[in-house]
């Protein structure tokens, strides 16, 4: 157990729908990160967040946005939701960002679009 | 744009080595860590390397050469349970990019 929660495990939805993903980082932890994981693509970084602001993007789609809250949690909402956004997303966290900060990784939230 | 590389598959027996290679080219490096991750589970972090030189962990050791954008995660004295994907990860400028994974079958 990472100490990294995420929730819900599973979620089914429909095209068009917008969905929210939540993330509680590990005590302490301020960084969080955002990871897309499907079967063609690998694990994909999509945006870091460090005590409440953006720290770096990657490929995170227009529809896809998140926050970190002032209690370090953070939310990944999508919307708009397409097939190709069926995967796996983990979100980790990590004490500060960048250099040797080990990102701990939770459980994942795999979203079935259908 | 960043392209790491690595082997797809490798198949060992239980107690040999296997060393999974990994080639990168980046805009910038920050650091290279090695995850694995069981199938449907969240990656786990086995080692970083930010300087040149074998770090070694219990069964696990990492190679970095930064000239040559290498390095090669090295598991010794096998077991079933280490079968696995492992990820090779280069960090650039706080963004984390993996590489495909290679997914080990270690044989009895």
């Amino acid at each position: 157990d990472s100490g990294v929660t995420q929730t819900p495990k599973h979620l089914i939805t429909a095209t068009g729908q917008r969905v929210t993903l939540r993330c509680s980082p590990r005590s302490g932890d301020l960084s969080v990160y955002w990871y897309q994981q499907s079967l063609d693509q690998g694990l994909q970084f999509l945006i870091q967040y460090y005590n409440g602001e953006e720290r770096a993007k990657g490929n995170i789609l227009e529809r896809f946005s998140a926050q970190q809250f002032p209690d370090l949690h953070s939310e990944l909402n999508l919307s708009s939701l397409e097939l190709g956004d069926s995967a796996l997303y983990f979100c980790a966290s990590s004490l500060a960002s960048g250099g040797n900060n080990e990102q701990f990784f939770g459980p994942g939230t795999r979203l079935t679009v259908l | 744009g960043q392209n790491i590389d690595q082997p797809t598959e490798m198949t060992a027996t239980e107690g040999a080595i296997v060393q999974i290679n990994c080639t990168y080219q980046t805009s910038g490096f920050n650091g290279l860590f090695w995850y694995q991750q069981h199938a449907g589970e969240a990656p786990t972090f086995l080692s970083y390397n930010v300087l040149d030189g074998l770090e070694e962990k219990g069964r696990f050791s990492s190679f970095l050469s930064r000239s040559k954008g290498y390095s090669y995660l090295l598991l010794k004295e096998l077991q079933m349970k280490d079968s696995a994907s492992y990820l090779c990860a280069v960090l650039n400028d706080y963004k984390l990019s993996f590489g495909a994974g290679t997914t080990v079958t270690v044989r009895a």
